[in-house]
């Protein structure tokens, strides 16, 4: 089983700033098999970036996503303040199944 | 528009069984994986299980093999996830998810979640 583990583990900017959010696998990881989720209090998840690179439906474009092999990055330009929340990087590998989530990062207002 | 709608908070006792839903709507039903995650208070998400309603295979985390068991009715487009057992550590909300994407995976449309309690 992959182990994703995600830095840091808590982030403390202010709105207008950048964040740079790790997230690191115990295995090679297919870029096309990493996705980025956002998740706010009392909310599910939503995704924000998938195929390490890509971003989702609706997700504005100061968000951004790289990486490859092992380390995978979801970057945020110009903090807004509905940006700060729970993200969590999370992969599938197929033998065998295998959805494992990062333990999260927190991005909070500083 | 895609929808998962799942069903309401549960307040049970240990040792009880216990089935949650999650009703699709907007698209194929049977065409889509569905994943169930669990999010224990103030923690991240866990992959439980999948399942493609359209020949009913299931394929479970090793962490809850054997602990909860993953169905569908494609008739009623819903998916389940049940316990036989409930226990204390069973406490959490539980989401469904639609897999989405062939090349790329990803879960696209989530449920809004079932926050099941399990206290004596």
């Amino acid at each position: 089983e992959i182990v994703l583990t995600q830095s840091p583990g808590t982030l403390s900017l202010s709105p207008g700033e950048r964040a740079t959010l790790s997230c690191r696998a115990s295995q090679s990881v297919k870029p096309s098999h990493l996705a980025w989720y956002q998740q706010k209090p009392g909310q599910a998840p939503r995704v924000v970036i998938y195929g390490a690179a890509n971003r989702a439906t609706g997700i504005p474009d100061r968000f951004s996503g790289s990486g490859s092999g092992t380390d995978f990055t979801l970057t945020i330009t110009r903090l807004e303040p509905e940006d700060f929340a729970v993200y969590y990087c999370q992969q599938y590998s197929s033998s065998p199944p295998d959805y494992t989530f990062g333990q999260g990062t927190k991005l909070e207002i500083k | 528009e895609v929808q998962l709608v799942q069903s309401g908070a549960e307040l049970t006792k240990p040792g009880e069984s216990l089935r949650i839903s999650c009703r699709g709507s907007g698209y194929k039903f049977a065409d889509y994986w569905i994943l169930w995650v669990r999010q224990r208070p103030g923690k991240g998400l866990e992959w439980m299980g999948v399942i493609y309603p359209g020949d009913s295979d299931v394929r479970y985390s090793p962490a809850f093999q054997g602990h909860v068991s993953i169905s569908v009715d494609t008739s009623i487009a819903t998916a389940y996830l049940q316990w036989s057992s409930l226990k204390a550590s069973d406490t959490a909300i539980y989401y469904c998810a639609r897999r989405f994407g062939s090349s790329s995976i990803w879960f696209d449309s989530w449920g809004q979640g079932t926050l099941v309690t399990v206290s004596s």
